[in-house]
C-alpha cells in the first residue's frame, strides 16, 4: 500500500514557540491531505483539509491562524502550530488521498506526531 | 455525513472470526461505508470499503445489509495483532469523520 510519513514522530517544545510538522506521501501524489488531532483515549478529530496549491479548509472551531497549513506540492503538506500552549499537546495525524481512481476512496494515514508543550 | 453506532468494545479468541457490527440507519444513497482500524499510538489503517455490495480483500470482508442501514466487518481468523480500535465511517466525500469506534481485544 501507499506510504505516508510524518516528521518528527514526537516533539517537545516550550510554551509560546511554534512547531512545524511535515506530512509526506512517499510513493504517490496526493491532491488532498487531511490533518487530524487526537487527545488521549479519544477519537480522531478532523482539523482541516489541505489541497495542493490552494488554501486549506478548516473545520468549525479550528483556529486557522493558530494551525497554519501549507500544501505546496503533491507530496508535502505542513502543519505549523503557532504560539503553542500546553492545551495544544496532542497526537497529530495526517492522511493523504491519492490520484488513482481505483483507490479513490482510500486514505493513507501517517504514523502521527506526538506534540508535548511544556 | 451520516452517523454510525458501534459497540464500545468486543472480545474475540485468537483464530476465531471477529464480527464487528455497525449501524448507519441514516445513510444516504451515495455514501460509502469505510472501515479503518487504529492500533495503539499509530495512525489509522485502511481495511475495506463498500457501497452496496459485499466486499472482500486480503484483510477482511464487509457485509452490507440490503437496506444499507447496517454493516458487519468480518476478520476471518483473528490474531493478537488485530487488537485495535475499529472505526466504521460513512461518507460520500473525502472527509472522514471518526466516531468512537469498537475496541477489539483478541485474546489467546
Amino acid at each position: 500500500g501507499a506510504v505516508v510519513s510524518q516528521h518528527p514522530s514526537w516533539v517537545i517544545c516550550k510554551s509560546g514557540t511554534s512547531v512545524k510538522i511535515e506530512c509526506r506521501s512517499l510513493d504517490f501524489q496526493a491532491t488532498t491531505m487531511f490533518w487530524y488531532r487526537q487527545f488521549p483515549k479519544q477519537s480522531l478529530m478532523l482539523m482541516a483539509t489541505s489541497n495542493e496549491g490552494s488554501k486549506a479548509t478548516y473545520e468549525q472551531g479550528v483556529e486557522k491562524d493558530k494551525f497554519l497549513i501549507n500544501h505546496a506540492s503533491l507530496t508535502l503538506s505542513t502543519l505549523t502550530v503557532t504560539s503553542a500552549h500546553p492545551e495544544d499537546s496532542s497526537f497529530y495525524i495526517c492522511s493523504a488521498r491519492g490520484l488513482t481512481t481505483d483507490r479513490g476512496h482510500e486514505q493513507f494515514f501517517g504514523p502521527g506526531t506526538r506534540l508535548t508543550v511544556l | 455525513d451520516a452517523k454510525t453506532t458501534q459497540p464500545p468494545s468486543m472480545d474475540c479468541a485468537e483464530g476465531r472470526a471477529a464480527n464487528l457490527p455497525c449501524n448507519h440507519s441514516t445513510i444516504s444513497g451515495n455514501e460509502y461505508v469505510y472501515w479503518y482500524r487504529q492500533i495503539h499510538s499509530q495512525g489509522p489503517q485502511y481495511i475495506i470499503h463498500g457501497l452496496k455490495n459485499n466486499e472482500t480483500n486480503e484483510m477482511a470482508s464487509l457485509i452490507i445489509t440490503e437496506d444499507r442501514k447496517s454493516s458487519t466487518l468480518i476478520l476471518p481468523h483473528a490474531t493478537l495483532r488485530d487488537t485495535a480500535v475499529y472505526y466504521c465511517i460513512v461518507s460520500f466525500t473525502d472527509k472522514l469523520i471518526f466516531g468512537t469506534g469498537t475496541r477489539l481485544q483478541v485474546f489467546p
